[in-house]
């Protein structure tokens, strides 16, 4: 079975910082996907970024990256000139390759954007 | 069009009642997967339907749980026999399935308080 972990519940950052998400994760398959999706709290889960583990490349979304390092099963999220509006809970994701199959989410990590 | 919607909003029900929850997917979605949001807990797999294969009921909590998929759209989570420990946020989420993995939407959640 799979297992995602986010070791930080919760972190800060001050307006325009930047601020990394952690989240590690266990599993005996070499193909899968990695997500981290955003939930503010209007509960809406919105997907920041995905991640195949077959490209090397770390995927961009704007002003988040991820620092996907295979070998040591890391996937975290790198938000850059962080926006009141990215306070929220950030969960981080797996997925198995072979078709569409259940997510296995992390506990999650608070983060609060400080003005 | 439309994202993911989910019916009610939020749910107050005395223990021992049953409940329904209900998602409507995205339009020509045919992937549709139920999770549970426990404080503390993340989220959780609770059922899964693909296209018109038997539902993948493995994250079922309990015999009291059981979920439907009308017409291939439309979905019910029933839980019968509300339980405290059934409070949750309850998120429906459906994909595209193209034979790749592809993003899952997510609605807004049913909050269910059983008292």
């Amino acid at each position: 079975a799979q297992t995602v972990t986010q070791s930080q519940p919760e972190m800060s950052v001050q307006e325009a910082e930047t601020v990394t998400l952690s989240c590690t994760y266990d599993t005996s398959e070499n193909n899968y996907y990695l997500f981290w999706y955003k939930q503010p709290p209007s509960r809406q889960m919105i997907l920041v970024i995905r991640q195949e583990a077959y490209k090397q490349q770390n995927a961009t979304e704007n002003r988040f990256s991820v620092n996907f390092q295979k070998a040591a099963k890391s996937f975290s999220l790198k938000i850059s000139d962080s926006q009141l509006g990215d306070t929220a809970m950030y969960f981080c994701a797996f997925m198995k390759s072979g078709g569409n199959t259940p997510l296995v989410f992390g506990k999650g990590t608070r983060l609060s954007v400080i003005a | 069009g439309a994202g993911v919607s989910q019916s009610p909003s939020n749910k107050v029900t005395e223990k021992g009642k049953d409940v329904e929850l209900r998602c409507d997917p995205i339009s020509g979605h045919t992937a549709l997967y139920w999770y549970r949001q426990s404080l503390g807990q993340g989220l959780e797999f609770l059922i899964y339907f693909q296209g018109n294969s038997a539902p993948d009921k493995s994250g079922l909590p309990s015999d009291r749980f059981s979920a439907e998929r009308t017409g291939g759209s439309v979905s019910t989570l029933t839980i019968q026999r509300t339980q405290q420990e059934d409070s949750a946020v309850y998120l429906c989420a459906s994909s595209l399935q193209l034979g790749l993995p592809d993003t899952q939407y997510f609605g807004p959640g049913t909050r269910l308080t059983v008292l």
